[in-house]
């Protein structure tokens, strides 16, 4: 079946330094979104990217969809400990159009 | 209501104990999911709900866990003589349409099968 693998499992950073977590896909996706867990909390939406080569930004966060549909990462510039949490990236499922493969999540820790 | 509540919050019970969690949506959304996140992992899909359509019950793991969405709003999820591999948290996402798009999560169930 579908799968999302997510690299790295786990990142510390010291406060300044930059981050990046990677998604993987076996399969093209229509579509790619990225959720924030705070520990203790729940994941909370943070972009869709639907375009082949797509780049977005939301202020220190870059989020880019590959041009094969196939993988997706998140850069973090200057981490500050306000981004501390898991990072999931998510796919639709096996050609359907609303249920979501979920990657394991990247755990990022930050050393202030 | 401002996002989608869960409750209890925590749920310890007994091994053998039926349980239920409670959903209840943003109002008008009407696509619902649950999900199951056990300790360091991702989401693992259990159930989808669409306005009056048949859920899609796929990734529930065993016949001992069943869902129901009434009045296409509040959402019970039921696990019956729960296990100890049950212990996980339990979150409830609603999203406005059916296609995938922005899905809202509750604060999750954290349940404890002792």
């Amino acid at each position: 079946g579908q799968q999302v693998m997510q690299i790295p499992q786990y990142q510390h950073v010291q406060e300044g330094e930059d981050f990046t977590t990677y998604c993987n896909s076996s399969t093209t996706l229509s579509n790619i979104q990225w959720y924030k867990q705070r520990p203790g909390g729940h994941p909370v939406f943070l972009i869709q990217l639907v375009k082949s080569g797509e780049v977005k930004k939301q202020k220190r966060l870059t989020f880019q969809f590959g041009e094969a549909k196939k993988n997706s990462s998140l850069h973090i510039t200057a981490t500050q400990t306000t981004d501390v949490g898991t990072y999931f990236c998510a796919g639709p499922r096996g050609g359907s159009n609303y249920k979501l493969t979920f990657g394991k999540g990247t755990l990022l820790t930050v050393n202030p | 209501g401002a996002g989608v509540s869960q409750s209890p919050s925590n749920k310890v019970t007994e091994k053998g104990k039926d349980v239920e969690l409670r959903c209840d949506p943003i109002s008008g959304h009407t696509a619902l999911y649950w999900y199951r996140q056990s300790l360091g992992q991702g989401l693992e899909f259990l159930i989808y709900f669409q306005g009056n359509s048949a859920p899609d019950k796929s990734g529930l793991p065993s016949d001992r866990f069943s869902a129901e969405r009434t009045g296409g709003s509040v959402s019970t999820l039921t696990i019956q003589r729960t296990q100890q591999e049950d212990s996980a948290v339990y979150l409830c996402a609603s999203s406005l349409a059916a296609v995938v798009e922005t899905q809202y999560f509750g604060p999750g169930t954290r349940l404890l099968v002792l």
